[in-house]
C-alpha cells in the first residue's frame, strides 16, 4: 500500500518557468519532509513541516503542509537547471519509527 | 555537527558471493538507523531499521540481513547475492524523540551495488 502519491511523476520544463509538485495521501502525518536527490547521491533534506497549514520558503522554493496534514506541495519559482533532480516527499506517523516515502517526481529543467 | 558515512561507494560482485556494506554516523548518540534500497530513478524501499544496539527490525523478507554491533554502526549483509540484489543502497539516521521534527532522516551518500 502506497501511503503517499506524488504527481507528476515526470516533469520537464524550460528555465524560468514555475512548477508545482504534489504529495497526497488519505492518511494523517505528524510531519512531512521534502528531499532532493541527484543521480548517484543520497537524498538531501530540503525542509520539514509539522503544523497543518504551515508554509516554508527556501529561496525560490515554497513548501506547504495541508491544513489536515494529509498532503503537501512544493512550488518552484523561476526554475533553474540546478533544480534538476528527483524530489521525494516523506511522512512521519505517530507510532511508526520509519518515514513513508512518496513515489518521487523527476524534474528536468532545460537551459 | 553530524555526519554519516557509507562504504564502499561502488561494488561489483558475482552472483553467489557474500556482501557487507557498512554505515557509520558521527556526532550523535543512540540514533535510529535505517537501510533502504532504491531501484534506478525510483522511490525508496525500507529494508531494515534499528533503534539500538542489537535491535533490528526487518521490513521486507529477502536475501539480506542487518546488524548493529555498535551504537553508531549499521551493517547490511548477505551470504549469497542474487541478481535482484543490485541497486543503490542508502543508510539513514534520525535522532529519536517525540513525533514531529525528529521524524526527519538524514541520508548517507549511498553504495551502488551491481551483481553480475
Amino acid at each position: 500500500t502506497q501511503l503517499l502519491e506524488q504527481s507528476p511523476q515526470f516533469l520537464s520544463i524550460q528555465e524560468g518557468e514555475n512548477l508545482t509538485v504534489y504529495c497526497n495521501s488519505s492518511s494523517v502525518f505528524s510531519s512531512l519532509q521534502w528531499y532532493r536527490q541527484e543521480p548517484g547521491e543520497g537524498p538531501v533534506l530540503l525542509v520539514t513541516v509539522v503544523t497543518g497549514g504551515e508554509v516554508k520558503k527556501l529561496k525560490r522554493l515554497t513548501f506547504q503542509f495541508g491544513d489536515a496534514r494529509k498532503d503537501s506541495s512544493l512550488h518552484i519559482t523561476a526554475a533553474q537547471p540546478g533544480d534538476t533532480g528527483l524530489y521525494l516527499c516523506a511522512g512521519g506517523q505517530t507510532g511508526a519509527n520509519n518515514l513513508f516515502f512518496g513515489t518521487g517526481t523527476r524534474l528536468t529543467v532545460i537551459p | 555537527s553530524q555526519t554519516i558515512h557509507q562504504w564502499p561507494a561502488t561494488l561489483v560482485q558475482p552472483v553467489g558471493s557474500p556482501l557487507s556494506l557498512e554505515c557509520t554516523v558521527e556526532g550523535t548518540s543512540n540514533p535510529n538507523l535505517y537501510w533502504y534500497r532504491q531501484a534506478a530513478g525510483r522511490g525508496l524501499q525500507l529494508l531494515f531499521y534499528s533503534v539500538g544496539i542489537g535491535q533490528i527490525s526487518s521490513e521486507v523478507p529477502q536475501n539480506l540481513s542487518a546488524s548493529r554491533p555498535q551504537d553508531r554502526q549499521f551493517i547490511l549483509s548477505s551470504k549469497k547475492l542474487l541478481l535482484s540484489d543490485s541497486g543503490f543502497y542508502l543508510c539513514a539516521w534520525r535522532k529519536p524523540g517525540p513525533r514531529g521534527r525528529t521524524d526527519t532522516q538524514y541520508f548517507g551518500p549511498g553504495t551502488r551495488l551491481t551483481v553480475l
